[in-house]
């Protein structure tokens, strides 16, 4: 079955450095790859997405491109702030992500120190 | 964007009886809602997918007859946890797949079985 390999936090770094959050999956066929974003207190929220290899998904300065060599979707920005303090989940679809229900991995919670 | 609703937001609830969480989409038709349990530290498991009008489809290991689910309406999506006991305490989190197939998710539901 599909399954989603992500680095445990929390991760807790300087305003301004630059931030990676590793992401594997296992899946069969192509899947769609997602980071989702979770506030305090919010649901989660579609950070970005891609759909096939090479594609790069980036929104608000993250950024990430999807490696069907390596079956990864690492998570980049590369000046973060302090209100990026959230906790993050990769997570894949066999489908574009409507259709399917989504196989997540367990999130990392990020800190982000002024 | 679309957003989510799920009430109540946190139950407690006595072993043995039964607790309904509703799932509503505010601004937008949802014709599949899926549901989704969370453990402390660990990730969102899908449990089940629903399409209005139909029978929900239930992910292998997910009790239906323990978890019913009705998505009576285009905006809402029922789960109800029949006869709860402690193992049954969680966070579960509705998601609705809006227009473009992407996955909008509520904020979640705490239930404490006591």
């Amino acid at each position: 079955g599909n399954s989603v390999t992500q680095m445990e936090g929390p991760v807790t770094l300087s305003e301004e450095a630059f931030l990676t959050i590793n992401c594997t999956y296992t899946a069969t066929g192509y899947p769609s790859l997602f980071w989702y974003v979770q506030y305090p207190g919010e649901g989660l929220q579609l950070l970005l997405k891609a759909t096939k290899a090479d594609d790069k998904g980036s929104n608000k300065g993250f950024e990430a491109t999807y490696r069907k060599e390596t079956t990864s979707f690492h998570l980049e920005k590369g000046s973060v702030q302090v209100s990026d303090s959230a906790v993050y989940f990769c997570a894949l679809s066999d489908s574009g992500g409507g259709a399917d229900g989504l196989t997540f991995g367990k999130g990392t919670h990020l800190i982000i120190q002024p | 964007g679309a957003v989510v609703s799920q009430h109540p937001s946190w139950v407690i609830c006595k072993s043995g009886t039964s607790v309904k969480i509703e799932c509503r989409s505010l601004d937008f038709q949802a014709t599949t809602m899926f549901w989704y349990r969370q453990f402390p530290k660990q990730s969102l498991m899908l449990m089940a997918t629903s399409n209005e009008g139909s029978k929900a489809t239930y992910e292998q290991g997910v009790e239906k007859d323990k978890f019913l689910i009705n998505h009576a309406s285009l905006t809402l999506s029922t789960l109800t946890v029949t006869s709860a006991h402690p193992e049954d305490s969680s966070f579960y989190i509705c998601s609705g797949a809006g227009p473009g197939h992407e996955q909008y998710f509520g904020p979640g539901t705490r239930l404490t079985v006591t």
